[in-house]
This record gives structure tokens, C-alpha cells and sequence, in this order.
């Protein structure tokens, strides 16, 4: 079955640096791919999505970005974070239709 | 707008006991309806989902759910909870027009013993 590789689990990052968050899945492939963030332990917004290699689909406008270099790898980035952009960052897949989202197991970012 | 609703924020329930966590739905056409759990800095785990078919779908950990087309609602159930059933738990429903699953609220499940 599906495996998704997150990392780090934590990370605690200054106001204005770089982010970079990978995803990598395992099990699976040509996988759709998302990213989510939970805020405050609650619902989940979704980020971006993808379909394939260097396909993705941006939700709402923010401060973030993807990208999609190989199948099964999705990476989420920032030039310049800000402290709203603290959160729990979930990666997901799926092999489309109406199969299970299989999860990772988050990061959680901490802009001070 | 399409959605799904939670409308408790936290359920409790003592063990041993049957547990329901609520869900309606604003969905048009088929609804493809899912439930999800999140244990505490965890990612999400699929429990079922309903597709087509039978109204009682069968999910993972003894969950079952009942879509009820009449009252718009697909809500969880357990005939016993367990301590360890205590978690957050979010229902969602994929829209047609899109590719990803929208997530309700989410209902915190804490069981006594």
C-alpha cells in the first residue's frame, strides 16, 4: 500500500527565511499529491495539488509554492516565511478516482 | 457552496458505551463521502467512505457509518468505544468539479473510562 514520507517532523524557523518541506511517497506511482495545513489542531486547508511531474494547482494565494520534480516527490517552499505561515503541514496521495487520501505524518512549523 | 458539517466540537462518551459523531452534508448530485481520524501529531487515517451502494458502510477499527440520503447526514458510529478511540475525527466529501477531498471541522472524540 501507499506510504508518505514527510520530514521534519518539527521545524522552527525565523521570520523571512527560506522553507523547504519534502514529500516523498512510496507504494505507488504516477500518485495525485497535496499538500494541506492545519491550523490550530482543527480543519485542513488545502494548499496545492498535483497530478504529475511538474503539474501543480494552487489553491490560494499565499506566501508558499510547489513543486513537483519527480513522480513521487512534492516540495513545498517559501522565499521568505512569514509568522502566519506557522502551522501543521500535511502531505497527501492518492491514486485518483475515489481511492483513500493516505497521509504522512506532518511537519510542524513554528515561525518565530 | 458544496460542504460538509461537524456541528459538535467535542463529543464524550464513557467506555464500553455506543459513540456517534455527526456529520450533514451540502452536497450536489452523489455525494462521495469519506471519514478520516487524527490521532495527536499524526497525519490522518481513512476509517471508510461511502461511494454507491448500501446505506451502513463498514470501515476500519469496528466504525461503521450510515448515509441517510433524506437528512443529508453521514454519520460515525461505534456500537462500543474504547479509550483508545479518543482522537480527532473529520468528516470530508470530494467534490466533482474537483480533485481533492474538502474536510469538515472536525469533532474531538474523548472516551472516559
Amino acid at each position: 500500500s501507499q506510504t508518505i514520507h514527510q520530514w521534519p517532523a518539527t521545524l522552527v524557523q525565523p521570520v523571512g527565511s527560506p522553507l523547504s518541506l519534502e514529500c516523498t511517497v512510496e507504494g505507488t506511482s504516477n500518485p495525485n499529491l497535496y499538500w494541506y495545513r492545519q491550523a490550530a489542531g482543527r480543519g485542513l486547508q488545502l494548499l496545492f495539488y498535483s497530478v504529475g511531474i511538474g503539474q501543480i494547482s494552487s489553491e490560494v494565494p499565499q506566501n508558499l509554492s510547489a513543486s513537483r520534480p519527480q513522480d513521487r516527490q512534492f516540495i513545498l517552499s517559501s522565499k521568505k516565511l512569514l509568522l502566519s505561515d506557522s502551522g501543521f503541514y500535511l502531505c497527501a496521495g492518492d491514486r485518483g478516482s475515489n481511492s483513500p487520501l493516505h497521509f504522512g505524518n506532518g511537519t510542524r512549523l513554528t515561525v518565530t | 457552496a458544496q460542504s460538509v458539517a461537524q456541528p459538535e466540537d467535542q463529543v464524550n462518551v464513557a467506555e464500553g458505551n455506543p459513540l456517534t459523531v455527526k456529520c450533514t452534508y451540502s452536497v450536489s448530485g452523489n455525494p462521495y463521502l469519506f471519514w478520516y481520524v487524527q490521532y495527536p501529531n499524526r497525519g490522518l487515517q481513512f476509517l471508510l467512505k461511502y461511494i454507491t451502494g448500501d446505506n451502513l458502510v463498514k470501515g476500519s477499527y469496528g466504525f461503521e457509518a450510515e448515509f441517510n440520503k433524506s437528512q443529508t447526514s453521514f454519520h460515525l458510529k461505534k456500537p462500543s468505544a474504547l479509550v483508545s478511540d479518543s482522537a480527532l475525527y473529520f468528516c470530508a466529501f470530494k467534490d466533482t468539479g474537483r480533485r481533492a477531498l474538502t474536510f469538515g471541522s472536525g469533532t474531538r472524540l474523548q472516551v472516559q473510562p
